[in-house]
């Protein structure tokens, strides 16, 4: 059971414009919440992440919104540029847990 | 301060042999998960190890299983080996237990394991 879910496999964009990857969660015990970015034949890299008891992060271009009520994240890009180009993947743990659950990915390009 | 590491990088095998794979973490992190990869499938939880105890595991069949030694360092063994498992092999570390505290994991580069 896919507890964090990506529901775009894939996200196209063009450089200078704002990217926007969703994410959503079911389990309601979750409160911290994490952005991951991965390039192809490397693991993934931490991007920001978000506790619960905020509703937005902001570090540079990226932005991480919260909606605990709607079970849902975001994380924002602006402007995107080409070496954007990634994977990106959510994650969520709560804590009483000793483990993150991720979601599927989403393959963001940046189109020069 | 060096990076996760993770040996080999890449691996071939055939159905029915078993394989093991190493992780060493950050210098100073206690705590190692391991996790799989596959297309459509994101990455999946196998198991986290610290201070040399299994401390959770997911739902995975018992022909995974993992170690974690006295350094930290870490190994995952499949037996028994099945076409299904070919993936990404990701090990990440952190301080102490991952999913604490608003504790951030640190990924090695993965093993990429082939099964014929």
């Amino acid at each position: 059971d896919q507890q964090v879910k990506q529901n775009s496999p894939s996200l196209s964009v063009q450089e200078g414009r704002i990217s926007i990857l969703n994410c959503d969660y079911t389990n309601s015990m979750f409160d911290y919440f994490l952005w991951y970015k991965k390039y192809p034949a490397e693991g993934p890299t931490f991007l920001i992440s978000i506790s619960s008891i905020k509703d937005k992060n902001e570090d540079g271009r990226f932005t991480v919104f919260l909606n605990k009520s709607a079970k849902h994240l975001s994380l924002h890009i602006v402007p995107s540029q080409p070496g954007d180009s990634a994977v990106y993947f959510c994650a969520a743990s709560a804590i009483s847990g000793n483990q993150f659950y991720f979601g599927t990915g989403t393959s963001l390009t940046v189109i020069p | 301060k060096a990076g996760v590491t993770q040996t080999p990088r890449y691996l071939i095998k055939t159905r029915g042999q078993q394989v093991t794979l190493s992780c060493s973490p950050i210098s100073g992190h206690r705590s190692v998960s391991w996790y799989q990869q596959t297309p459509g499938q994101g990455l999946q939880f196998l198991f986290e190890y610290f201070s040399e105890t299994q401390r959770n595991k997911g739902n995975f069949p018992g022909r995974f299983s993992g170690r974690q030694f006295s350094n930290s360092r870490s190994e995952m063994n499949v037996s028994t080996l099945e076409l299904g498992d070919s993936a990404l092999y990701l090990c990440a570390s952190s301080p102490r237990t991952s999913g604490r505290d608003g504790e951030t994991q640190y990924f090695g580069p993965g093993t990429r394991l082939l099964v014929l």
